[in-house]
């Protein structure tokens, strides 16, 4: 199975602080990785698709980027609306396999 | 409106059985393969398994963790997808969530309790 380490486990930054989130899987996934926002009670919400694509309607503020094992998620100004956990998450076929989560909260 | 809706989730005992369904509405459902995740209290999310569509012979997958005690059916004429859940362990207490493949649609979950 395919593993992902997300990194790091949370993070205290202030408002309009960028920020970076980065995620590695343990073998070539190619561009097949989302990135999700998750807020306290609410299902997860797709941010970027495909590595690098915006999701519709998603600020663009948020950004991906990377391939092959290694890939970057970026808040370029974070906004109190961001404190939430940020899940990367590879779909090789079959299985989804998520990283353990970086909570953001604002310093 | 596009959405899903989870449904079936409660209180159960350990060695129980519990099916929560998953109702598809405003969008292709039979051409689409499903997922469940799963998240416990203060936890990650977890793949549970995932079922496909008819055009791939419905063809299922599961998690370690599940495979075997889990079942992901479907009804196309229904838009509903379904988790059978046996054999259940105190480990499997979450709120479970069904999602697309790719991720662009979740439900609200449906929290599932196993305990005595």
């Amino acid at each position: 199975d395919i593993q992902m380490t997300q990194s790091p486990s949370s993070l205290s930054a202030s408002v309009g602080d960028r920020v970076t989130i980065t995620c590695q899987a343990s073998q070539d996934i190619s561009n097949y990785l989302n990135w999700y926002q998750q807020k306290p009670g609410k299902a997860p919400k797709l941010l970027i698709y495909d590595a690098s694509n915006l999701e519709t309607g998603v600020p663009s503020r948020f950004s991906g980027s990377g391939s092959g094992t290694d890939f970057t998620f970026t808040i370029s100004s974070l906004q109190p609306e961001d404190i939430a956990t940020y899940y990367c998450q590879q779909y090789d076929n079959p299985a989804l396999t998520f990283g353990g989560g970086t909570k953001v909260e604002i310093k | 409106e596009v959405q899903l809706v989870e449904s079936g989730g409660g209180l159960v005992q350990p060695g129980g059985s519990l099916k929560l369904s998953c109702a598809a509405s405003g969008f292709t459902f039979s051409g689409s393969a499903m997922h469940w995740v799963r998240q416990a209290s203060g936890k990650g999310l977890e793949w549970v398994g995932r079922i496909r569509s008819k055009a791939n012979s419905y063809a299922t997958a599961y998690a370690a963790s599940v495979k075997g005690r889990f079942t992901i059916s479907r009804d196309d004429s229904k838009n509903t997808a379904y988790l059978q859940m046996n054999s259940l362990k105190t480990e499997d207490t979450a709120v479970y969530y069904c999602t697309t493949s790719s991720g662009w649609l979740w439900g609200q979950g449906t929290l599932v309790t196993v305990s005595s």
